[in-house]
């Protein structure tokens, strides 16, 4: 079945630090790709998205481009802030079925 | 500002409990969800729904039930509550457009933090 895989936290990166989180999927067909975020305390909110092969997402600084040949969504950022600590998922999705997200990993940024 | 509301925010129950989770969402989303995530994090979908008087079940649900007899109401009921049932459960709901594709995004409440002593 459809799967995603993200690399394991924790991730604890100093102020303007460049950040990559790998994700990479398996998956029949061509999905959709996703980054959520979770902040302490609260539920997850997309973060960006990218529906067909290289599509570039992005949003608040991060980017993704969905990379079919390498089925990969590794995310980006080139200058983190304390304000980006969160939980951040990878999620794929085909057609109407629900949402697989990745086990999620953990960012930590220091001042 | 949040349009899908969980209640209550936080829970302490007995073992042998029954507990309904509340959800309910003002943005007329046909589609409804229903994670538990774990204190690791990752999430286990427990049940969905694709509309009024639809129920699906996902990878953990053997142990819960859950009704949708209104677009804007989701609630998830524990029959008997359990410590191994201490965990964070979130509500999502999305816009479920009728095609081929349906990438409409997942919105999120806050989360019941249920703790079954």
């Amino acid at each position: 079945g459809d799967s995603v895989t993200q690399m394991e936290g924790p991730v604890t990166l100093s102020e303007e630090a460049f950040l990559t989180i790998n994700c990479t999927y398996t998956a029949t067909g061509y999905p959709s790709l996703f980054w959520y975020v979770q902040y302490p305390g609260e539920g997850l909110q997309l973060l960006l998205k990218a529906t067909k092969a290289d599509d570039k997402g992005s949003n608040k600084g991060f980017e993704a481009t969905y990379r079919k040949e390498t089925t990969s969504f590794h995310l980006e950022k080139g200058s983190v802030q304390v304000s980006d600590s969160a939980v951040y998922f990878c999620a794929l999705k085909r057609g109407n079925t629900p949402l697989v997200f990745g086990k999620g990993t953990r960012l930590s940024v220091i001042a | 500002e949040a349009d899908i509301y969980q209640t209550p925010r936080y829970l302490v129950i007995g073992t042998g409990k029954k507990i309904t989770l509340e959800c309910s969402q003002t943005m007329g989303h046909d589609k409804m969800y229903w994670y538990q995530q774990d204190p690791g994090m990752e999430l286990h979908l427990i049940h969905y729904s694709y509309g009024v008087n639809s129920t699906e079940k996902g990878d953990l649900s053997s142990e819960s039930t859950v009704s949708r007899i209104r677009t804007e109401h989701f609630p998830l009921t524990l029959e008997s509550a359990r410590p191994s049932h201490t965990s964070q459960y979130l509500c999502a709901s999305s816009l479920g457009l009728y095609r081929l594709e349906d990438n409409s995004p997942l919105h999120f409440g806050n989360g019941t933090r249920l703790t079954v002593t």
